[in-house]
């Protein structure tokens, strides 16, 4: 069975700080990635994704997450965050090409910026 | 890109009582939809999977008469929380891909917050 671990439950950084934020899955085959965010009171928004190609993969907002297969990973990462950065970003997989199977997700980190 | 709409966004009834929740794909047909639980500051849960056209499909765990399924169309399926009460408090998200793109994120409506009181 697919799960996800997001190892931080809740991050708080100063503005201007680096961010990364840890993502592994375990998975039999292979996975599509996501990242989503979820700003307060706001739905679930996609980050970025990873299908193929190449595993360094940037998204919105200056956002951006590397997927390493040999470590079954895919960490986020903004080089400087924001105060509109805060919110809770959630991890998710889905196996390749499957389109009626729904996403696993982590249980998300809640990053708190402070100005 | 692919939009997900969900109705009402949020809901206050009383306990005994029940609630329905809408969630349309606004501009691709979804045979699959996906329903989502989430508790404060946790994950999205998933609650089941509807199917159009045939019965839902639900988690180990899901009382599939207290939470009933109907996705009667290809752009809308119904969540209703039947005899709600105040443990089925919650923010419930469905969730739908677009099936004329092979690989795609899935789309996401914006939460239904239920209140019982």
């Amino acid at each position: 069975a697919q799960s996800v671990s997001q190892h931080n439950h809740h991050v708080i950084l100063s503005e201007a700080a680096s961010l990364e934020l840890g993502c592994n899955y375990s998975y039999g085959g292979t996975v599509n990635l996501f990242w989503y965010v979820q700003y307060p009171g706001q739905h679930l928004q996609l980050l970025l994704k990873y299908f193929s190609g190449d595993p360094l993969v940037k998204g919105i907002k200056g956002f951006e997450a590397e997927f390493i297969k040999s470590k079954f990973s895919f960490n986020l990462r903004k080089p400087s965050v924001q105060w509109s950065d805060t919110a809770e970003y959630f991890c998710a997989v889905n196996g390749l090409f499957s389109g009626n199977t729904p996403l696993v997700f982590g249980k998300g980190t809640r990053l708190s910026v402070i100005a | 890109g692919a939009v997900v709409s969900q109705h009402p966004s949020w809901v206050i009834c009383k306990s005994g009582t029940s609630v329905k929740i809408e969630c349309r794909s606004l501009d691709f047909q979804a045979t699959t939809m996906f329903w989502y639980r989430q508790f404060p500051k946790q994950s999205l849960m998933l609650m089941a999977t509807s199917n159009e056209g045939s019965k839902a499909t639900y988690e180990q765990g899901v009382e599939k008469d207290k939470f009933l399924i109907n996705h009667a169309s290809l752009t809308l399926s119904t969540l209703t929380v039947t005899s709600a009460h105040p443990e089925d408090s919650s923010f419930y998200i469905c969730s739908a891909r677009d099936p004329r793109q092979e690989n795609t994120e899935a789309f996401f409506g914006q939460g239904t917050r239920l209140t019982v009181v």
